[in-house]
């Protein structure tokens, strides 16, 4: 059964740092592409980021271009998100996503989302 | 970016309704289009890729048609468990973008 574990979320204040991690299991991680995705509050999913399955190339959003980056250990499989000088507007549950090997871009299985507030 | 605008953002219909979506992309995104449901408290899940094509396990009575710009995501027959948002998706360019979502309510 594929399985996506995300965990390392938690309130941090304005400008701090958090690392997700996202655990996959029941399938062959270093095959597939992944990404991360958001969600604030009461708000729509954005697509934050893309690491290739061998860890390039990779992508990110706009808005977390150069504050977050997107890695992954294939031998541990785990998938990662660091994250710095976070702002309010960077609360939200953050999900990890498998994209289907079949359809390009198309996410087949999310991980349960960690929460990550930002707020002094 | 290519934005996609869904409606309605939220919708409420008794069991046994059709229901209709809507998604509008800012520009043509050919068939690059996957729907979502997300239930309370959890992860999304993958409905429909390519516009109409049922993702396995998926009820039948779901459906999706459309192309270019823009797309309609269909429940023939609403039951209970479908109660969710349904959010659309666009794959012909980075970034990805979501719709803002359409939450289903039964009367």
């Amino acid at each position: 059964e594929v399985q996506l574990v995300a965990s390392g979320g938690g309130l941090v204040q304005p400008g701090g740092s958090l690392r997700l991690s996202c655990a996959a299991s029941g399938f062959i991680f270093s095959s597939y592409e992944m990404n991360w995705v958001r969600q604030a509050p009461g708000k729509g999913l954005e697509w934050l980021s893309y690491i290739g399955s061998g860890g390039t190339p990779i992508y990110y959003a706009d808005s977390v271009k150069g504050r977050f980056t997107i890695s992954r250990d294939n031998a541990k499989n785990s998938l990662y998100l660091q994250m710095t000088s976070l702002r309010a507007d960077d609360t939200a549950v953050y999900y990890c996503a498998r994209e289907s090997n079949r359809r390009e871009n198309t996410f087949d299985y999310w991980g349960q989302g960690t929460l990550v507030t930002v707020s002094s | 970016d290519i934005q996609m605008t869904q409606s309605p953002s939220s919708l409420s219909a008794s069991v046994g309704d059709r229901v209709t979506i809507t998604c509008q992309a800012s520009q043509d995104i050919r068939d690059y289009l996957n729907w979502y449901q997300q239930k309370p408290g959890k992860a999304p899940k993958l409905l429909i890729y390519d516009v109409s094509n049922l993702e396995t396990g998926v009820p039948s009575r779901f459906s999706g048609s459309g192309s270019g710009t823009d797309f309609t995501f269909t429940i023939s027959s609403l039951q209970p468990e479908d109660i969710a948002t349904y959010s659309c998706q666009q794959y012909a360019n980075l970034p990805l973008t979501f719709g803002g979502g359409t939450k289903v309510e039964i009367k």
